[in-house]
């Protein structure tokens, strides 16, 4: 079947280290994102690629990297740099046209202990 | 930039029906989508307007004005499992609002 997977679910990390989610999809799509979701909050962009080997920055970057080496593939890196990691992280992809919605996978949960 | 305006919460009674107001101010416009999320889920798509006008989905429906950066979703006949999170979003660089907290009461 289809679909867009993050692994793994629930993430549990010692302050001071980097962790990597990963992100994939089999969707043959050519746009990929990555969000940061906090409690009672809603989506702020991390990451975006439009495309393979380019991306951009969003909103909310520092701290964060990102490698779109493949095209089903748009792992992203939360360096210690981050000052406050815990939260909902999730990756979507789309067509790439405007209008294409964008699918979400079910998320990664990243705590900081 | 880009800004996305919700109201954070809203209340209505089970088969009623209820409006959820977006706006925005953004540089580039290629559409705007509304979106379901249901607590700890991943959000799922509910429609889609780039042109301005209504478009109808069963019981939502999507309204959007262009020149004045607004839409709405309208929820008719609520349904309790209609409580969720709803957020508007707007291309090209697919940019959420902070989303609007639904619950249906009986």
């Amino acid at each position: 079947d289809g679909g867009i997977t993050q692994s793994p679910k629930y993430l549990f990390r010692k302050e001071g280290q980097n962790v990597t989610l990963s992100c994939e999809q089999n969707l043959n799509h050519d746009a990929m994102y990555w969000y940061r979701q906090d409690p009672g909050q809603g989506l702020r962009l991390i990451y975006y690629s439009q495309i393979v080997n380019d991306f951009q920055k969003g909103d909310i970057a520092e701290g964060y990297s990102v490698s779109r080496e493949k095209k089903e593939s748009f792992p992203l890196t939360v360096t210690s740099a981050q000052k406050n990691p815990t939260a909902f992280y999730l990756c979507a992809s789309s067509m790439g046209r405007s209008n294409t919605e964008a699918f979400f996978g079910q998320g990664t949960r990243l705590t900081v202990v | 930039g880009q800004n996305i305006d919700q109201p954070t919460e809203m209340t209505a009674t089970e088969g009623a029906i209820v409006q959820i107001n977006c706006t925005y101010q953004t540089s580039g416009f290629n559409g705007l989508f509304w979106y379901q999320q249901h607590a700890g889920e991943a959000p799922t798509f509910l429609s889609y307007n780039v042109l301005d006008g209504l478009e109808e989905k069963g019981r939502f429906s999507s309204f959007l004005s262009r020149s004045k950066g607004y839409s709405y979703l309208l929820l008719k006949e609520l349904q309790m499992k209609d409580s969720a999170s709803y957020l508007c979003a707007v291309r090209k660089k697919l940019i959420f609002g902070a989303g609007t907290r639904l619950a249906v009461h009986p």
